[in-house]
């Protein structure tokens, strides 16, 4: 069974860092991409950034970027978000989700998402 | 990086079908076969219902889905159930390799 569980979410200032971990059970973690997709509190679905398997490919949403930085380590199994320089906008669920099936291009499994709050 | 279109709510009462749009442009729905559909519930989790524009994962009911037209796609739920009650969106790969969601549908069951 494919199981995704964000963590590292917490209340956080302007201005401020914060990392969020994805742990990725149930499937061969090395072989897939990743996404992360975020939610802001009523709002809609954003889509945040992409990595692929190898990490030598990384996309990033205009909102994040030059901000946020995404990583992966294959051998932990494990997905990162490092975010900086956060502003109040970045308040949301973040969720971590792999890819669909065939193309690869939607978001299949997701986790069950953690809170970042940017608030002074 | 403008979001898809979709509209704000749809309704119907059981047994009904109803039908969802999600307009976008020539950069991402209407250029590639790679739209994909998500039902949501309050307090979940997104699920994925509907991939590569018309494609049902294993499990999700035959009741939904999904077709495109130039740079439109819907999502057909047909025989409503109070069940389908929920919040859905669209989402597409795009021309800039990354992916764009629609700004999402409440689908309400009169």
């Amino acid at each position: 069974e494919v199981q995704l569980v964000e963590s590292g979410g917490g209340l956080v200032q302007p201005g401020g860092s914060l990392r969020l971990s994805c742990a990725a059970s149930g499937f061969t973690f090395s072989s897939y991409s990743m996404n992360w997709v975020r939610q802001a509190p009523g709002k809609g679905l954003e889509w945040v950034s992409y990595i692929v398997s190898s990490s030598s490919t990384i996309y990033y949403a205009d909102s994040v970027k030059g901000r946020f930085t995404t990583s992966r380590d294959n051998a932990k199994n494990s997905l990162y978000l490092q975010m900086n320089s956060l502003r109040a906008e970045d308040t949301a669920v973040y969720y971590c989700a792999t890819p669909s099936g065939n193309s690869g291009y939607g978001f299949e499994y997701w986790g069950q998402g953690t809170l970042v709050t940017v608030s002074s | 990086q403008s979001a898809l279109t979709q509209p704000a709510s749809v309704s119907g009462s059981p047994g009904q079908s109803i039908t969802i749009s999600c307009t976008g442009t020539s950069s991402d729905v209407g250029g590639y076969n790679y739209v994909s559909w998500y039902q949501q519930h309050p307090g979940k989790a997104p699920k994925l219902i509907i991939y590569d524009v018309g494609n049902r994962p294993s499990g999700v009911s035959n009741r939904f889905s999904g077709s495109k037209s130039g740079n439109t796609a819907s999502l057909t739920i047909s025989g409503l159930q109070a069940e389908d009650e929920a919040d859905y969106y669209c989402s597409s790969y795009t021309s800039s390799s990354t992916r764009v969601f629609g700004g999402g549908t409440k689908v309400t069951v009169l």
